[in-house]
């Protein structure tokens, strides 16, 4: 089941910020952020790991909430090159052994202007 | 430089057709991926492998197979291409066994079906 991401657009002058938020229904063992930029590949941003857990760099950062099995990604005086499509992703389950199951939510684009 | 390559940017088939999407890493990854892409749906898995002649179904296996004969090589079939099956289609690769490991994607091969 998908990581349900929110909101699904946003417009934004360069220089406002932006938050984008990632939940699921299900237990999030670890978190992904990526962004996509048109006709490219996704590209890694950052994973969290904990409950809690905080990263961050540049004006980017991200916060996971284990317990209510929630992230988000906070985009800090936005610069033009920030547009693009956001997604989360989640293993779904925890690595004993086996497949491990890498889900992503439908998207958030964000597009910046001038 | 870390590579997943796709076989083609673009490809446009017949329906009834087979259909092949070719997708090889050089990470020597154990984790391999095939994702959908379609607008407002973000990334769906349809399977997943952890390593060869293993596969597990994702969220979306209905009308598609995959094999993985070599490690570095995960292919997605389908079997008797249909116009809903148009969609862009991504694969990725990580290592397995850490959840703080990060996906390698594809350029994507976008795939019509007339």
């Amino acid at each position: 089941q998908q990581p349900v991401q929110s909101p699904q657009a946003v417009i934004l002058r360069e220089g406002e910020d932006a938050v984008i938020n990632c939940s699921s229904s299900k237990a999030l063992y670890s978190v992904h952020w990526y962004r996509q930029k048109h006709g490219e590949a996704p590209v890694f941003l950052m994973i969290l790991l904990k409950g809690g857990e905080q990263k961050g760099h540049d004006k980017i950062s991200a916060s996971f909430n284990e317990k209510k099995q929630q992230s988000s990604l906070y985009l800090t005086a936005s610069q033009l090159s920030y547009s693009g499509t956001y997604f989360c992703g989640a293993f779904d389950r925890l690595i004993i052994q086996g497949a491990q199951k890498l889900v992503f939510g439908q998207g958030t684009r964000l597009t910046i202007n001038p | 430089d870390v590579k997943v390559t796709q076989s083609s940017r673009y490809l446009v088939k017949r329906t009834g057709e087979k259909v092949f999407l070719e997708c090889v890493q050089d990470m020597d990854h154990e984790n391999m991926f095939w994702y959908r892409q379609d607008p407002g749906l973000g990334l769906r898995l349809i399977y997943f492998s952890y390593d060869v002649k293993m596969k597990e179904k994702g969220d979306i296996p209905e009308g598609y197979s995959v094999s993985r004969e070599k490690k570095e090589r995960f292919s997605l079939i389908l079997e008797s291409a249909s116009t809903n099956q148009t969609s862009m289609y991504l694969c990725a690769s990580s290592l397995w066994g850490k959840m703080n490991t990060e996906a390698f994607f594809g350029q994507g091969t976008r795939l019509t079906v007339v």
